[in-house]
């Protein structure tokens, strides 16, 4: 089992839509979950993060945080083109410090 | 005022060959770090640096030599090139007490290897 596992993709979307992204982990102790967007042939950029059960919105992205269910995600609401990327779930090991990526999700908005 | 880079951006070798990435950070954090990320974009942590000290050492084949001559820089040495090295190699580097309690990752724009 991978320790950061998300859907692959592509997750396709109509522009206006709410896309869902999820991720789930397999370390129990993970504290910190962070979500990257990386465009086609760019690095990596850090759109979120989340330490706490619930939810917590900035602009147009909500991550969402059930520790109990050891789950992550991320809603893009009023989805544009410009957010078809690939959509990277990080946690943050506490041993070490290592920051953990998933295979990420691959996201495709049509106009 | 690029903030972390690599150099080269594209590298192609043949097998068995020696190759060299760099890597700079004008950020003035301390923590560096090699990422691996293979075509189906899976990104893999490799090494980790603080302040020149290596402290992240994933399980790699030593073929792979990284080194931090200061906290600003970390190089990345790959002997005897195989077609499996084939990856794009990001460097990044952290803040101390940056977002997220240092999850905050700040990347530099990759480094294409092919390996013929």
């Amino acid at each position: 089992q991978k320790e950061v596992e998300q859907n692959s993709g592509p997750l396709s979307v109509p522009e206006g839509a709410i896309a869902s992204l999820n991720c789930t982990y397999s370390d129990r102790g993970s504290q910190s979950f962070f979500w990257y967007r990386q465009y086609s042939g760019k690095s990596p950029e850090l759109i979120m993060f989340i330490y706490s059960n619930g939810d917590k919105e900035d602009g147009r992205f909500t991550a969402q945080l059930n520790k109990a269910s050891q789950y992550v995600s991320l809603l893009i609401r009023d989805s544009q083109p410009s957010d078809s990327a690939t959509y990277l779930c990080a946690v943050l090991r506490n041993q070490g410090g290592k920051l953990i990526f998933g295979q990420g999700t691959e996201l495709s908005v049509k106009p | 005022d690029t903030a972390v880079s690599q150099t080269p951006k594209y590298l192609v070798t043949q097998m068995g060959n020696d190759k060299s990435i760099k890597c700079e950070q004008n950020l003035g954090h301390d923590t560096m770090y090699w990422y691996k990320q293979d075509s189906k974009k899976f990104l893999k942590i490799m090494f980790s640096y603080n302040n020149k000290e290596l402290i992240i050492n994933e399980t790699v084949p030593n073929r792979f030599s990284p080194k931090s001559p200061d906290k600003a820089h970390l190089n990345l040495h790959i002997n005897s090139l195989e077609l499996g090295d084939s990856a794009v190699y990001f460097c990044a580097s952290r803040p101390e007490g940056g977002q997220g309690l240092t999850g905050e990752l700040f990347f530099g724009e990759g480094s294409r290897l092919t390996v013929l």
